[in-house]
Order: C-alpha cells, then structure tokens, then sequence
C-alpha cells in the first residue's frame, strides 16, 4: 500500500504557458501533501504544503502566485506553474504523509522552450 | 539555509559492500533518513535513526550516526544488481513534515 503517482511523467511546453502537475495518493487519504523541485545534481528542495481544504504554504522565496497550488480532494494535489519560463524547468516530485511518514511520487520533468 | 551533502557517484562491484556518506549541518536534527529511488519509482524509505542512536543495523543494510561530525552512513553489505539506484540522505527536526534532502548519491553495481 501507499503509492503516489504523478501525472504527467514528463511534459514539454513554450515559454509563457501553463502546466499542471497531478499528485494522486491511489490507496489512502493524505490531508498533507508536498511539492518538492530538484534541479540536476542539487538536493531536492520543499517549495510548499499543500493542506486539503485550505491553502498551502510556501517555502521562503517560492513565488505563490506562480506555482498554484490545489489540494481539493484527500487524494488529489495539483501544482499549476504558470507563465512557465525557462528557468522552471526542474524535476518536481510530490509526496503524501500518512501516518508519520511520507511517500513519494515518482516526479515529473518538466522542460521549458 | 541549512545543508545536507553527499558525493553524487558510487560505482561497487557486485558481492562487495558500499558505503554512501552524508553530511548535514543542523545540530538540531532529530531524525535522519535514508531513501532510494529506483528508475521511475519514487522514493522510499529505507531507513531512519534518530539523534541519539550511534548505529542501526536492518538486514544488509547498517546506519552509523556520529553526531559529533554531523555525519550519517548507510553501508550496504553483499551489494547486489538490485541495488543500483539512488540513495537520498534527509534529515528532519521535528517530523518528517520539515526534512532536508541531499542531492542523492547514484549506486551503480558491477557484475
């Protein structure tokens, strides 16, 4: 039990546009959820809680109204980079807490043109 | 901001042991981890001690803590094909709701 899938795995998109990235517990209920950005050969790095039924919370220096956060349902998580620019492309991985633990999903790349 | 390391390449051959080092800077840290993350999987725990534990020992797999020098091993004995992938180091103060990851360190397993 306790997997977390991301959807898309992978996704390519212009400059300017949006992109969202889904994060689905598939068998159990996470109240809290987190969004996490790797960039190559660095740690991967917290940029928000995502709590279901109210808003996230944001690291230091991550820009809210540019990477949207929705966590509408106990399985659901979506992370909406808008005006998408070069410099967002990343690997983003989410996980979801059960108990005292996390687990992870399997991340999604996301390159920007 | 506080930081964990972790050389991000180790190449074993099959049968020996490795031994993947992390580094962190916050005496506060409470809990420290270790995950793996295979291709296309996500992350998974492997392992955790905490703060006031020197070693933990799980099958092949042994956890040395020294404290002092804020340093963290995850040594893994008779290391097999499977185990290629990448190991995460983390810690965390309070739960793991605040960790902090390495970069990961990528296992590569010769026959």
């Amino acid at each position: 039990g306790a997997v977390v899938s991301q959807h898309p795995s992978w996704v390519i998109c212009k400059s300017g546009t949006s992109v969202k990235i889904e994060c689905r517990s598939l068998d159990f209920q996470a109240t809290t959820m987190f969004w996490y950005r790797q960039f190559p050969k660095q740690s991967l790095m917290l940029m928000a809680t995502s709590n279901e039924g109210s808003k996230a919370t944001y690291e230091q220096g991550v820009e809210k109204d540019k990477f949207l956060i929705n966590h509408a349902s106990l399985t659901l998580s979506t992370l909406t980079v808008t005006s998408a620019h070069p410099e967002d492309s990343s690997f983003y991985i989410c996980s979801a807490r059960r108990s005292n633990e996390q687990f992870f999903g399997p991340g999604t790349r996301l390159t920007v043109l | 901001g506080e930081d964990v390391e972790q050389s991000l390449f180790l190449s074993v051959r099959e049968g020996d042991s490795s031994v993947i080092n992390c580094t962190y800077t916050d005496s506060s840290s409470t809990y420290l981890y270790w995950y793996k993350q295979e291709p296309g999987a996500g992350l998974q725990l492997l392992t955790y001690i905490f703060s006031n534990m020197d070693m933990k020992q799980d099958q092949r797999l042994t956890v040395l803590l020294n404290k002092k020098d804020k340093h963290l091993s995850l040594r893994i004995a008779d290391t097999q094909t499977g185990d290629s992938a990448i190991y995460f180091c983390a810690e965390s103060i309070y739960d793991n709701n605040d960790m902090r990851f390495g970069a990961g360190t990528r296992l590569t397993v010769k026959p």
